[in-house]
């Protein structure tokens, strides 16, 4: 079974505080996704790697920036955290950009920015 | 720009009957991906079922079944003999075709599942 984990089920934070999310996946795949996802929004897209250090920007990538130093790592940073960013925050992995795999989800982490 | 519109925010079903859930896209690709995923509460999205673009024949898995219209660019998702354990977010998606060295992955805004005993 692939497993896809999250460095925490529950975060709170400051407002202007670095935060730091991580995810880790056990499957060896090269695509790696961070999600915001809110009631009624779905889930958005933050930014997505497709590679070790090769990121892209999703569609709302503003205030976050990410770092895949390890293929199995995938680490979403908010540099000055905003109470606009209290949500949950879902990681998720992926086999090679060919082909149409499914992705594979993280338990989520819920942040409250505060 | 490809969407994809869940028009039920939420649903209601009898356990063991039968629910249909609706998805729509809008993409110009003929080649690309849908899938639905179940965000169960408190616990972890897993793939429900997976429809290729290419394939007419809609994908089967067990209870849960897909009726796949192209040209309507519809994605719908029946549940047959609904159980409790159904209860769930439903997330329809779209994959489109890996080009000019990336893809995009879209979700719906999701529909929640209630199953009544």
């Amino acid at each position: 079974d692939v497993k896809v984990t999250q460095s925490s089920r529950y975060l709170v934070k400051r407002t202007g505080e670095k935060v730091f999310l991580e995810c880790v996946q056990d499957m060896d795949h090269e695509n790696m996704f961070w999600y915001r996802q809110d009631p009624g929004l779905g889930l958005r897209l933050i930014y997505f790697s497709y590679d070790v250090k090769m990121k892209e920007k999703g569609d709302i990538p503003e205030g976050y920036s990410v770092s895949r130093e390890k293929k199995e790592r995938f680490s979403l940073i908010l540099e000055s955290a905003s109470t606009n960013q209290t949500s949950m925050y879902l990681c998720a992995s992926s086999l090679a950009s060919i082909g149409g795999y499914e992705q594979y989800f993280g338990p989520g982490t819920r942040l409250t920015v505060t | 720009a490809q969407t994809v519109t869940q028009s039920q925010p939420e649903m209601s079903v009898q356990e063991a009957e039968t629910v249909t859930l609706s998805c729509t896209y809008d993409t110009s690709e003929s080649d690309y991906y849908l899938f639905w995923y179940k965000q169960p509460p408190s616990r972890q999205m897993i793939l429900v079922i997976r429809q290729e673009a290419y394939k007419q024949q809609n994908a089967t898995e067990n209870r849960f079944s897909v009726n796949f219209q192209k040209a309507a660019k519809s994605f719908s998702l029946k549940i047959s003999d609904s159980q409790l354990g159904d209860a769930a977010m439903y997330f329809c998606a779209y994959r489109s075709p890996f080009t000019s060295g990336t893809y995009k992955y879209i979700f719906g805004t999701g529909t929640r599942l209630k199953v009544l005993a």
